[in-house]
């Protein structure tokens, strides 16, 4: 039972590149999540989704872009990477109900932004 | 929107007391309160949450506390052990947007043997 598996687990880039973050779910979640983790600065929401083909913004969505083309997977996009994207990032999710669910995250990809 | 303030930002405790972590959240339609462990290099693992319901709920060594009317919500741990050490998170979810969480800032905790 492997839960959120987020690959890579590390990158380091230059500025102005582009990559790639997946996120993938084996737990038939409709709900998953994109954070980013800064030091004393909690968890902050990035972009989500609440079913396949549907994305949303998310507190700090600037310079990211999503996309959930499978129930199971979820993309986040650094499609000119910036200094300020040097971060800690989670995916997470959760079922969809009428009623609050907690969420269960990936371990994190660490990107350095040089 | 929702603003979650937590303390304290680190905590250190002697290896068999207790330790306290405190929330308080702004947002009075929220009504779920989910206690997040980090350890090193991992991704947050819930331990315990409450709905506001519930006044208090406990899990072995592990209890939370909440108080609607003051909105704050605590993270009991008793008897703490070495492998306690880690950063624990509070977050707060409002019923009318049940899909968002809003995360405190977080709580190191280092438990001294």
């Amino acid at each position: 039972n492997a839960g959120v598996t987020q690959t890579p687990k590390f990158r380091v880039l230059k500025t102005g590149q582009s990559m790639t973050l997946l996120c993938a779910q084996d737990m038939n979640h409709e709900y998953m999540y994109w954070y980013r983790q800064d030091p004393g600065m909690g968890l902050r929401l990035i972009h989500y989704s609440v079913g396949e083909g549907t994305t949303a913004k998310g507190e700090v969505p600037d310079g990211y872009n999503v996309s959930r083309l499978k129930k199971q997977n979820f993309l986040l996009g650094l499609e000119s990477a910036a200094p300020s994207q040097t971060s800690v990032y989670f995916c997470a999710s959760s079922y969809g109900q009428a009623t609050n669910q907690p969420q269960h995250f990936g371990d994190g990809t660490r990107l350095s932004i040089l | 929107g929702e603003n979650v303030e937590q303390h304290p930002s680190t905590l250190s405790v002697q290896e068999g007391d207790s330790a306290v972590i405190k929330c308080t959240y702004s947002d009075s339609a929220s009504n779920y309160f989910p206690w997040y462990k980090q350890e090193l290099g991992k991704g947050p693992q819930l331990i315990i949450d409450i709905r506001s319901n519930v006044g208090e709920k406990k899990d072995q060594r592990i209890a939370v506390t909440l108080n609607k009317t003051a909105k704050h919500f605590s993270l009991h741990i008793t008897e703490t052990q070495p492998e306690d050490s880690a950063v624990y998170f509070c977050a707060a979810s409002p019923r009318d947007n049940f899909n968002k969480f809003y995360f405190g800032s977080g709580t190191k905790l280092n438990v001294k043997p």
